[in-house]
């Protein structure tokens, strides 16, 4: 299941820091938006998601924050572990469909 | 509760022939959508279909078909099969199709 492009980002953090992975979006009609984590060899995995009437929305460690003005959006982690390394998406929904960035690995040094 | 399941999980096929995919989607979800991943295109979505219906489509050729079945169970089709539909194929099941998605591990078909 790697996603890794020829020229995927890539975030280099240091256990026990915070990160952050941005993700910019393309359609300001977009309603919906999700972060996917993708291990390699498996299938993208559901982390948290936020609707467009939304600013902010927390999970377990993991908030994701939206800007409609910019059409810009935000993964944090707080305290990451070396099993927060993996490549990570963001999906925004309009007219029906996902689509999804290309990703950005995060590399977790121990 | 069980995950989506997909089947199998890898495949190996020459030039010209045609495959079919199997999705199991997370029991009660009605939705099942299609994706191709590969390195250089990333997530492309393929199709969508809902209560055996296709709902939604991609910009993907008439070889990619698929359909569903009214347990919500998925098939992909790929009829004459090129070197670049090799790629990872994943389909993802929803409830409604406009919440959260959940994926399987996918089949990688490699075409030779």
């Amino acid at each position: 299941g790697e996603s890794v492009g020829l020229h995927l980002p890539t975030l280099s953090v240091q256990e026990g820091d915070n990160s952050i992975i941005n993700c910019a979006y393309s359609n300001s009609a977009s309603d919906y938006f999700i972060w996917y984590k993708q291990e390699s060899g498996k299938g993208p995995q559901f982390i948290i998601d936020i609707r467009s009437n939304m600013d902010k929305r927390q999970g377990q460690r993991v908030t994701v924050l939206l800007n409609k003005t910019v059409k810009h959006l935000s993964l944090q982690i707080a305290a990451t572990q070396p099993g927060d390394s993996a490549v990570y998406f963001c999906a925004e929904h309009n007219f029906n469909k996902f689509y999804f960035g290309s990703g950005t690995k995060l590399n977790v040094k121990p | 509760k069980a995950g989506v399941t997909q089947t199998p999980r890898y495949l190996i096929k020459t030039r010209g022939q045609q495959v079919t995919l199997s999705c199991s989607p997370i029991s009660g979800h009605r939705s099942v959508s299609w994706y191709q991943q590969t390195p250089g295109q990333g997530l492309q979505f393929l199709f969508e279909y809902f209560s055996e219906t296709q709902r939604n489509k991609g910009n993907f050729p008439g070889r990619f078909s698929g359909r569903q079945f009214s347990n919500s169970r998925s098939e992909m089709n790929v009829s004459t099969l090129e070197l670049g539909d090799s790629a990872l194929y994943l389909c993802a099941s929803s409830r409604t199709g406009l919440d959260e998605q959940f994926f399987g591990p996918g089949t990688r078909l490699t075409v030779l």
